[in-house]
């Protein structure tokens, strides 16, 4: 049974017109990440939630966008998406307990790959 | 986090066991080391997890030497359909900043 569930997984989009990527989860961890991968190249970090805690990373362009309005869910907003978004963006989710040494397996979705044109 | 550094690539054969190195010379105290493979057009999957000594499941096992400087996933007869990239990582589990932060990956090629 699929834990992560990434929709749509094939997704196109205008130059400039707002998308929206989705991402749950059955596993009810509480850290999520999201991951932009482009072509022959490794998953880049954008942001991850830590419970309701946003983090950001410091180069991740302000076009991103997240939104985590409960556990289970998790949405990459992408405002304005240019020819250079086009990739594979990866959701992903472990369960994290501050200050006790625990398995730290994140599990991934399958990917929602976005065509910009 | 620490940085980590791997061979581009790596081709093998049918069979045979495949060890791929990590290293990893900045690796703090309570980091722990994790790899993951990834086939093209899915999300990684994980494989391993091991903070010193060796690490062994059902599908790899990691070697840890005692400077934990560098860590080695060793991949019993491997067979075509373990053609994948494979990524080391290392992050501190434990300090609610732990990012699944990926390195550049050795791309492993099993021929027939």
């Amino acid at each position: 049974d699929a834990m992560v569930i990434q929709n749509p997984r094939y997704q196109v989009t205008q130059f400039g017109k707002p998308v929206t990527l989705s991402c749950s989860q059955t596993l009810n961890h509480n850290v999520m990440y999201w991951y932009q991968q482009k072509s022959s190249q490794a998953p880049k970090l954008l942001f991850h939630y830590y419970d309701k805690d946003f983090n950001n990373e410091a180069d991740t362009p302000d076009n991103f966008q997240s939104r985590r309005p409960n556990t289970s869910f998790c949405f990459l907003d992408i405002r304005s998406p240019g020819l250079g978004d086009a990739a594979m963006y990866l959701c992903a989710t472990s369960r994290l307990l501050k200050g006790s040494p625990v398995e730290t397996e994140a599990f991934f979705g399958q990917g929602t790959r976005l065509t910009v044109v | 986090l620490a940085k980590t550094t791997q061979p581009i690539s790596m081709d093998s054969y049918e069979g045979q066991e495949v060890n791929i190195t990590c290293s990893h010379n900045n690796i703090a105290t309570n980091d722990y080391i994790t790899w993951y493979q990834q086939f093209p057009s899915q999300g990684p999957r994980f494989i391993i997890q091991g903070y010193k000594t060796k690490v062994t499941n059902e599908v790899a096992s990691l070697f840890i030497p005692a400077d934990r400087k560098s860590s080695t996933l060793s991949l019993p007869r491997v067979s075509l359909s373990d053609t994948a990239v494979y990524y080391c990582l290392v992050g501190d589990v434990n300090t609610g900043g732990f990012k699944t932060i990926f390195g550049a990956g050795t791309r492993l090629f099993v021929k027939a």
